[in-house]
């Protein structure tokens, strides 16, 4: 079965920074692209970034750009998302979600998420 | 960006009524949309994509419709435990969006 598994959440002061780590098991980690969907409290979904299977492509929302960085590691079956900058907009709770297909797609498996909050 | 706007915000509906949530995307996305749903405390749970493929696993009562900018998810016999909020995604272009959510309760 598809795992996902973030940590790395907590609470941060504004303009402080953390790094997510996810951590897949139950397929073949090389061959999915990936991605970070975020939720605020009692609010909808948001997607934050992603990254092909190779690393080569990435992307952001608007919202992240220049204060966020995506990244995994194959070797180790696991995704990453360095925060910087953060913000009180910016806390919530943080998804990985798989991609279905390559591209813009569907997230066909997701984890149990982990919380940001920013808070002085 | 491309918009997606759902429609109803929340509707409560009987056990076996038929239930139909609307997702208008604003710009054409052909067929590329896809539904989830969200029980509280729970991360989503992938239900339909291409507008109308039904993600292994999931009921038949499911289903989805629609393409260009107008899509429809249809419940087609609701059950107690379908209560939960409902999102459309548009799988479109980056950057990928989702719409505000419908909530569903049944009485």
């Amino acid at each position: 079965d598809v795992k996902l598994v973030e940590s790395g959440g907590g609470m941060v002061q504004p303009g402080g920074s953390l790094r997510l780590s996810c951590a897949a098991s139950g397929f073949t980690f090389s061959s999915y692209s990936m991605n970070w969907v975020r939720q605020a409290p009692g609010k909808g979904l948001e997607w934050v970034s992603y990254i092909s299977s190779g690393g080569d492509a990435r992307y952001y929302a608007d919202f992240v750009k220049g204060r966020f960085t995506i990244s995994r590691d194959s070797a180790k079956n696991s995704l990453y998302l360095q925060m910087n900058s953060l913000g009180d907009e910016d806390t919530a709770l943080y998804y990985c979600a798989r991609s279905r297909v390559g591209g813009p797609t569907e997230f066909d498996s997701w984890g149990q998420g982990t919380l940001v909050t920013v808070s002085s | 960006d491309i918009q997606l706007t759902q429609s109803p915000s929340s509707v409560s509906a009987s056990v076996g009524d038929r239930v139909t949530i609307t997702c208008r995307a604003s710009q054409g996305i052909s067929n590329w949309l896809a539904w989830y749903q969200q029980k509280p405390g729970k991360a989503p749970k992938f239900l339909i994509y291409g507008a109308s493929s039904l993600q292994n696993g999931v009921p038949s009562r499911f289903s989805g419709s629609g393409s260009g900018t107008d899509f429809t998810l249809t419940i087609s016999s609701l059950q107690p435990e379908d209560s939960a909020t409902y999102y459309c995604q548009q799988a479109n272009s980056f950057p990928l969006t989702f719409g505000g959510g419908t909530k569903v309760e049944v009485k």
